[in-house]
């Protein structure tokens, strides 16, 4: 079955330290993947998105996200955390002929001070 | 542009009673989908809809319906309300069928008792 994995549920940072949170798909066809934010009590908020132009894709916030095809990869990253990053993030995938997205459990962000 | 609307933000309802929840997409934007989110299941696809037709439905019982208007609003209505249907539902809007991005709306938070 298509699947997303996203490695570890929670993270916690050093405000300042790098952000690196991961995720995995699950096929051999490159599918479209996207990153996104959820703020408590808010709905979800595009971070990026990767739709097979440049395998390094620049996000909103100073996120950023890199494809590995050879490792079914979709990790984010960001130099330097910062406070109003605690929240929790989503790695979604289209897969090739399907409409819908498949979400990943989700990783929430905690930055300590 | 505004974004994608949800209305009522926060609803309390008792088993066996019906629901009715309205998304209002981006202006422009003709496709909507519907997405559950709880604490143990996650993010689920519930179903989508352009141009008034029902393209994909993610794998919910029969009380779970939608349908959309000819000005791109859409509706979801959730019959016979079990505990279990007390979650936070998501609508995304999309610039058509294609490999558009989904916005989403803040939510609907669906309490049943």
């Amino acid at each position: 079955a298509q699947s997303v994995t996203q490695l570890g549920s929670h993270v916690s940072v050093s405000e300042g330290a790098l952000v690196l949170l991961r995720c995995n798909y699950s096929s051999s066809v490159p599918p479209y993947l996207f990153w996104y934010v959820q703020y408590p009590n808010q709905g979800l908020q595009l971070l990026l998105k990767y739709t097979s132009a440049a395998t390094l894709v620049k996000g909103i916030n100073g996120f950023e996200a890199e494809f590995k095809k050879s490792e079914t990869s979709f990790h984010l990253t960001k130099p330097s955390a910062h406070m109003s990053d605690a929240a929790e993030y989503f790695c979604a995938v289209r897969y090739t002929g399907r409409r819908a997205l498949t979400f990943g459990s989700g990783t929430r962000l905690q930055v300590q001070p | 542009k505004a974004g994608v609307t949800q209305t009522p933000r926060y609803l309390i309802k008792t088993r066996g009673q019906q629901v009715t929840l309205s998304c209002s997409p981006i202006s422009g934007h003709r496709s909507v989908s519907w997405y559950q989110q709880t604490p143990g299941q996650g993010l689920q696809f519930l179903f989508e809809y352009f141009s008034e037709t029902q393209r994909n439905k993610g794998n919910f019982p029969g009380r779970f319906s939608g349908r959309q208007f000819s000005n791109s609003r859409s509706e979801m209505n959730v019959s016979t309300l079990e505990l279990g249907d007390s979650a936070l539902y998501l609508c995304a809007s999309s610039l058509d069928e294609g490999v558009s991005e989904q916005y989403f709306g803040p939510g609907t938070r669906l309490t049943v008792t």
